[in-house]
């Protein structure tokens, strides 16, 4: 399998604009955890998906961020308008087991708004 | 809910030496442990997880950790580091059962040199 695929691997973007994250998770896994990573906040999760359903989306910062799960095999985490505060490094990561199971990052997308 | 502390933001080491990583949790009921790994522009590995059972876990790359229950703490140990060990470790928490959140501590940078 080629893991957990992010695109795009890096957003330049200037504020206002929307931005779209792309995630394909690894074929079979049943969750899904968008997070964001910061030097000042360090690795937040943000919402994540078991069965393309939204569990929990307590860590979105805002209404500004939303994100979806059309199917098995694609999720969006979408920020508009965007903020030079958003600037981050966005993850994906899936797992098939939420009992104890290992999540399994992805390379990440670096955002820079500015 | 759940947090995790790790104390050591940066532990510089030589090459061969032995490092411990320390890692303390709280949390009001039984959960699973995790140590992750980050190199540089990458995502996170999983390096190892105390689910139940012994509590010395052993992991990818040589590294070992010990789950203390009294202590409420999780460190992460190597008994002789290697260059390429340098990266960015991540202690990690989330209750037992189903559905719930992975929550990260802030990281401790490993920087190894001859």
């Amino acid at each position: 399998d080629a893991g957990v695929i992010q695109s795009p691997r890096h957003e330049v973007t200037e504020m206002g604009q929307e931005v779209t994250l792309r995630c394909k998770p690894i074929s079979g896994h049943d969750y899904l955890f968008w997070y964001r990573q910061t030097m000042m906040r360090g690795l937040e999760l943000l919402i994540y998906f078991n069965n393309n359903v939204p569990i929990d989306d307590s860590g979105m910062p805002e209404d500004r961020f939303s994100a979806k799960m059309p199917n098995a095999s694609f999720s969006t985490l979408k920020i508009q308008p965007s903020e030079p505060r958003d600037s981050a490094v966005y993850f994906c990561a899936s797992s098939f087991d939420d009992r104890g199971g290992e999540q399994y990052f992805g390379p990440g997308t670096r955002l820079t708004v500015t | 809910a759940q947090s995790v502390t790790q104390l050591d933001s940066q532990v510089p080491v030589f090459e061969e030496a032995p490092v411990e990583l320390r890692c303390n949790y709280s949390s009001s009921v039984s959960v699973y442990l995790f140590w992750y790994v980050q190199y540089p522009n990458q995502g996170l590995q999983l390096l190892l997880k105390y689910l139940s059972g012994s509590t010395l876990v052993k992991g990818i790359n040589g590294f070992e950790a010990e789950f203390n229950k009294s202590q409420t703490s999780f460190h992460l140990r190597k008994p002789s580091v290697h260059i390429s060990d340098t990266a960015e470790y991540f202690c990690a928490v989330r209750k037992t059962g189903t559905a719930s959140k992975l929550t990260f501590g802030t990281g401790t940078r490993l920087q190894v040199t001859l």
